[in-house]
């Protein structure tokens, strides 16, 4: 069975300072894929970033970049630079190669930057 | 804009009604996946469609259904419609079925019922 965990209800941030957003999942699967998605308050889910399981590098998407530690199957998301508008819910996914391609997401973390 | 359109964007009816959500997905993309998005289960997949075949289906109520058309545009249809089932309705579409292929979510379907 395929399982995400955020353990962060709410984070808060200053402007301009960094954030790092813990994922950890669980997977019997040889080859998954991980991805972050960022929620606002207007409620669409905007696709941010994403690392599939045999990456040898950690993925990065401007000021958002995902560290992969693939022993601790974890995956945070660190975004540099934060911004007002960075303000959301953030929700770490995966899928993998024996779940159908069905996504698996976590409960979300709260973002509040604060000015 | 994520190219993925949904309609409508609000919904609100009464319980023990029928209610159809409609999903066009990105030009090109071949799957279609539903979610039910409410506080207190959180973001659940519902159920998966490939060029027009159900693929994979999640927690999906039998008083759910949902198909996916030859122009591969796709309906969610709930019937008998309880007060429970007021939530946020997305649809996402991926090019192809590969776990290494990011879904593009549209912009919801926040259903009430009354």
């Amino acid at each position: 069975a395929q399982k995400i965990t955020q353990t962060q209800p709410g984070m808060f941030v200053q402007e301009k300072e960094a954030v790092t957003l813990d994922c950890t999942y669980d997977t019997s699967d040889p080859s998954y894929g991980l991805f972050w998605y960022k929620q606002p308050s207007s409620g669409e889910m905007i696709f941010l970033i994403y690392q599939g399981s045999y990456d040898q590098q950690n993925a990065t998407e401007g000021r958002y970049s995902l560290n992969f530690q693939k022993a601790r199957k974890s995956a945070n998301l660190v975004i540099s630079a934060s911004q007002l508008g960075d303000s959301a819910m953030y929700f770490c996914a995966m899928r993998g190669t024996n779940t159908g391609n069905q996504f698996y997401f976590g409960t979300g973390t709260s973002l509040t930057v604060i000015p | 804009d994520s190219g993925v359109t949904q309609t409508p964007k609000h919904l609100i009816t009464a319980t023990g009604q029928r209610v159809t959500l409609r999903c066009s997905p990105r030009s090109g993309d071949l799957s279609v996946y539903w979610y039910q998005q409410s506080l207190d289960q959180g973001l659940q997949f519902l159920i998966h469609y490939y060029n027009g075949e159900e693929r994979a289906k999640g927690n999906i109520l039998e008083r759910f259904s949902a198909q996916q058309f030859p122009d591969l545009h796709s309906e969610l249809n709930l019937s008998s419609l309880e007060l429970g089932d007021s939530a946020l309705y997305f649809c996402a579409s991926s090019e192809r079925r590969g776990v290494y292929n990011e879904q593009f979510f549209g912009p919801g379907t926040r259903l009430t019922v009354l």
